[in-house]
C-alpha cells in the first residue's frame, strides 16, 4: 500500500501568517489523486482540496494544492483563527486507499 | 444541503456484531458512490469500505474483509455496514462520506474521491 507521510507534525504558526504543509508518498501517486481534509476537534473532515490542486466547493482562495508524483503540497496563505486544525492528505488513486497521519496547525 | 446521518453504533463484545446505517439526504443518493472511513480514538483516518452507486461492486480494506458487509438501499437513500466478529480494534468512530469522480485508469474505486462526510458514530468494542 502507498504510504503518506505528512510534515511537520505540528506546525505553530500565527494568524496572518502563511502555512506550508508536505504530503510525500512512498510511491507515485496515480494521476494525482491526491485530497487534502481539514478536521476540528470533535468534527467530521471537510474536504479542502482534490485532484492535488482543485478547491472543493466553498474553500476560501487562501488554500491551495500543488504538486505531483510523489511530492505534495497544501498552503494557506494568510492563516486566519478557524484555520487551526489538524489536516491530512489522502490518496485515492491505488487501493487501498490511505491517508497521512495528520499535521496539526497551531497558533 | 447533504447530509448523511449515521447511526447504529454503540457497545459491542468481541465476537459480536452490529448493523450501522447512514441516511441520505440532499442529492440524489442512488447517482452516487459511497464509503465508510474510520478513526480510531486520537488516531488518524482509515479508509474501510466502498461501494458503486448500483451496489454491483463492493471493496474492502484487508483489516475488515470477510468481517465487515457493506450494502446500499437506493429506495430508502441508505447505507449500511454490517460489522461482524468485532476485535477490540475495530473501536473508532465511523463515518460515512460520499464520492465523487470517475474511475481511473487503473479501475474502480481508484479515482473517486470524498466530498461530504458524516458527523461519524462511535463504535466501542470491550467485553
Amino acid at each position: 500500500e502507498i504510504v503518506l507521510t505528512q510534515s511537520p507534525g505540528t506546525l505553530s504558526l500565527s494568524p496572518g501568517e502563511r502555512a506550508t504543509l508536505s504530503c510525500r508518498a512512498s510511491q507515485s501517486i496515480s494521476s494525482s489523486y491526491l485530497a487534502w481534509f481539514q478536521q476540528k476537534r470533535g468534527q467530521a473532515p471537510r474536504l479542502l482540496i482534490y485532484g492535488a490542486s482543485s478547491r472543493a466547493t466553498g474553500i476560501p482562495d487562501r488554500f491551495s494544492g500543488s504538486g505531483s508524483g510523489t511530492d505534495f503540497t497544501l498552503t494557506i496563505s494568510r492563516l486566519e483563527p478557524e484555520d487551526f486544525a489538524l489536516y491530512y492528505c489522502q490518496q485515492y488513486g491505488t487501493s487501498p486507499w490511505t491517508f497521512g497521519q495528520g499535521t496539526k496547525v497551531e497558533i | 444541503e447533504v447530509q448523511l446521518l449515521e447511526s447504529g453504533g454503540g457497545l459491542g463484545q468481541p465476537g459480536g456484531s452490529l448493523r450501522l446505517s447512514c441516511a441520505a439526504s440532499g442529492f440524489t443518493f442512488r447517482g452516487y458512490a459511497m464509503t465508510w472511513v474510520r478513526q480510531a480514538p486520537g488516531k488518524g483516518l482509515e479508509w474501510v469500505s466502498t461501494i458503486s452507486k448500483s451496489a454491483d461492486s463492493t471493496y474492502y480494506a484487508d483489516s475488515v474483509k470477510d468481517r465487515f458487509t457493506i450494502s446500499r438501499d437506493n429506495s430508502r437513500n441508505t447505507l449500511f455496514l454490517q460489522v461482524n466478529s468485532l476485535r477490540v480494534e475495530d473501536t473508532a468512530v465511523y463515518y460515512c462520506a460520499k464520492l465523487m469522480g470517475f474511475c481511473g485508469n487503473t479501475g474502480c474505486p481508484n479515482g473517486w474521491y470524498i466530498d461530504y462526510w458524516g458527523q461519524g458514530i462511535l463504535v466501542t468494542v470491550s467485553s
